[in-house]
């Protein structure tokens, strides 16, 4: 059973870099059959789709964050990660990790997600 | 604003049935799979209804998703104090190569 799990400092200064882990245990995160991504939830908002990633390194980004974050793979953890720099009060959330499974080659349902992690923005 | 448009609440008492909405374009819900999930506040959201129509092991039955060109609905029947959540729909934007969220539905069982 795949587990995903955020960690992460939970107080990150304005101005820079918000930096979160997510470990998966009970599989591979060098499958071919899933992208990894990351999600957040600003408080009491919706969700926010911030990006994936692929077991080859190919990324997608939400468009309003493109330029500020990267998201990377560290195969050898079995882990993958969030950077997102120049960081505001508009940052503050709670940040999921979650696998994006697949179906013919393309992207399919978010069907494992993290238990998720605040990250306040402030001074 | 959200890509995807769905109404900020609904209701019910138990028992009924619920109907919530999700209005998209060509380049998402016209072109791709919606996907729902459900999020009680204080925890991850949880995969509800997948391609449309499919609910993953352990989803009752009483949940179901349809979806008719650019408009994508959750129905949920029996209604039961426990489904009284956050939902959310979703899909792939092909326009500009995003996943995109709806807004959120906030359903309460009254």
């Amino acid at each position: 059973q795949v587990q995903l799990q955020e960690s992460g400092p939970g107080l990150v200064k304005p101005s820079q870099t918000l930096s979160l882990t997510c470990t998966v245990s009970g599989g591979s995160i060098s499958s071919r059959v899933c992208y990894w991504s990351w999600i957040r939830q600003p408080p009491g908002k919706g969700l926010e789709w911030i990006g994936f990633i692929y077991y080859s390194g190919s990324t997608y980004y939400s468009l309003s964050l493109k330029g500020r974050v990267t998201i990377s793979l560290d195969t050898s953890k079995n882990q993958f990660s969030l950077n997102l720099n120049s960081v505001t009060a508009a940052d503050t959330a709670v940040y999921f990790c979650a696998r994006m499974g697949m179906v013919r080659g393309v992207g399919d349902a978010f069907d494992i997600w993290g238990q998720g992690t605040m990250v306040t923005v402030s001074s | 604003q959200s890509v995807l448009t769905q109404p900020p609440s609904a209701s019910g008492t138990p028992g009924q049935r619920v109907t919530i909405s999700c209005s998209g374009s060509s380049s998402t819900i016209g072109s791709n799979y919606v996907y729902w999930y459900q999020q009680v506040p204080g925890t991850a959201p949880k995969l509800l209804i997948y391609r449309n129509n499919q609910r993953p092991s352990g989803v009752p039955d009483r949940f179901s998703g349809s979806q008719s060109g650019t408009s994508a609905s959750l129905a949920i029947s029996g209604l039961r104090s426990e489904d009284e959540a956050d939902y959310y729909c979703a899909a792939w934007d092909d326009a500009v190569s995003v996943e995109v969220f709806g807004g959120g539905t906030k359903l309460t069982v009254l």
